[in-house]
């Protein structure tokens, strides 16, 4: 266990559905992100949160909807998904944004892996 | 741009022998490098970290160089087991406000 936790592990929607993926993390990390990966391709920055506040958004469709209510959480909202979008969504935690300091290795959850039909 | 990449995509290791993976980067400026396993149905976990002042640095089993001239990262392990088969990646920080950049990531398999 890293202590970042992802739900659910599974999902499936279809492409008029509106779901959310939750990220939790008791490390008492600043940074939050959200990570795709999709098959043979590299990891895939989405997101970046430091201190609940948005501070990167990686050009991605706003059918992509990121909330991060507290330093603690972090949910990734969709809405009207393609099949393209069906991947791997991880989320991360560091404890400092990274590229800022030492020890600004990122944490991963065990993901969820999103299919969309 | 900036871009990390790795050398191959699967190597296949007998049990007991050594594993290099190899990762090639772009930006010169990068200023961390940090190596990840990612295991069937899991997430990446921190493996071992490098920063742009050092050239090698050790861990349990694995070891991590790095050459700044020629911009290449690698991981060793040492003793392969069965229970190091996953997929590899490289990632790394450059200066400034950048989130980490993997490349695609190496799967190794050991042949028991």
């Amino acid at each position: 266990e890293t202590g970042v936790t992802q739900t659910p592990r599974h999902l499936v929607m279809g492409m008029t559905n509106k779901k959310s993926l939750k990220c939790e993390q008791h490390l008492g990390h600043n940074a939050m992100y959200w990570y795709k990966q999709s098959a043979k391709k590299p990891l895939e920055l989405m997101f970046v949160y430091n201190f609940k506040e948005q501070t990167e958004n990686n050009s991605v469709p706003s059918r992509f909807s990121p909330e991060c209510p507290n330093s603690s959480h972090l949910f990734l909202h969709l809405h009207t998904l393609q099949p393209e979008d069906s991947a791997l969504y991880l989320c991360a935690s560091s404890q400092v944004p990274q590229g800022k300091a030492e020890n600004t290795e990122a944490f991963f959850g065990q993901g969820t892996r999103l299919t969309v039909v | 741009g900036e871009s990390v990449g790795l050398h191959l995509p699967t190597l296949s290791v007998q049990e007991g022998d050594n594993s290099i993976i190899n990762c090639a980067y772009s930006n010169s400026a990068s200023d961390y490098f940090i190596w990840y396993k990612q295991e069937s149905g899991k997430g990446p976990q921190f493996i071992i970290d490098i920063r742009s002042n050092m050239d090698k640095r050790q861990g349990q089993r694995v070891t991590v160089l790095l050459n700044k001239t020629v911009k290449h990262l690698s991981l060793q392990i040492a003793a392969t087991q069965p229970g190091d088969s996953a997929v590899y990646f490289c990632a790394e920080i450059g200066t400034g406000n950048t989130p980490l950049v993997f490349g695609k990531g190496t799967r190794l398999s050991v042949i028991a």
